[in-house]
């Protein structure tokens, strides 16, 4: 079965940097694009990232862009959020998704791992 | 695009129907879908392209619209469907994907 499993949360200061991993299993990995969407503690959700099936393209949303490097590794089945430049409103459960057929809306999510931005 | 959803909260009693919308603040065409989460989990998605039901997801969901006025429907409230439900598109290319604020279903 389809399994997403975040992971490399935490707390961490203002300004550091934080790398959060999305392990895969269950379907072929290589096949799908990715995306990272976040929760900010008792809010809505916000679309963060997308990284096409071979890695080629990626795509930001304009809160993270240039702060944020999302990659992946089809070989070991691994995506990767690195997040540099941290900031409070960063604060939030990170989910990884797959892409049900590369077209923007997501069919698996992971559980989430919350990092938390303070002080 | 900015997403709007209503009503923020809808009490519903176990058997009735719940009617949820959503709305865009411009044309999404079709390319509109919608989750839900329950209490400390991730999201789970419903509906596809405004109207198709995901894999596994129980035909009493059903999601109509296009454009930019879009609802969800559940014929008949089960007690695991108290949840939120949250409406997406993904009209932009390249990618500006947004959510809607949510509906919170609730027991009446």
């Amino acid at each position: 079965q389809v399994q997403l499993v975040e992971s490399g949360g935490g707390v961490v200061q203002p300004g550091r940097s934080l790398r959060l991993t999305c392990a895969a299993s269950g379907f072929t990995f290589s096949s799908y694009a990715m995306h990272w969407v976040r929760q900010a503690p008792g809010k809505g959700l916000e679309w963060v990232a997308v990284t096409s099936f071979d890695g080629r393209k990626t795509y930001y949303a304009d809160s993270v862009k240039g702060r944020f490097t999302l990659s992946r590794d089809n070989s070991g089945n691994t995506l990767y959020l690195q997040m540099s430049s941290l900031r409070a409103e960063d604060t939030a459960v990170y989910y990884c998704a797959r892409d049900l057929n590369d077209r923007g809306y997501f069919d698996y999510w992971g559980p989430g791992t919350l990092v938390t931005v303070s002080s | 695009i900015v997403m709007t959803q209503s009503p923020a909260i809808l009490s519903v009693s176990a058997g009735e129907r719940a009617t949820l919308s959503c709305r865009a603040s411009q044309s999404v065409s079709s390319n509109l879908a919608w989750y839900q989460q329950r209490l400390g989990q991730g999201p789970r998605l419903l509906i596809y392209g405004a109207s198709t039901r995901a894999p596994g997801i129980p035909a009493r969901f059903s999601g109509s619209g296009s454009g930019t006025e879009f609802t969800l429907t559940i014929s008949s409230l089960q007690s695991e469907d108290f949840a939120v439900y949250y409406c997406q598109q993904y009209n932009n290319w390249p990618p500006r994907y947004t959510f809607g604020p949510g509906t919170k279903v609730d027991i009446k």
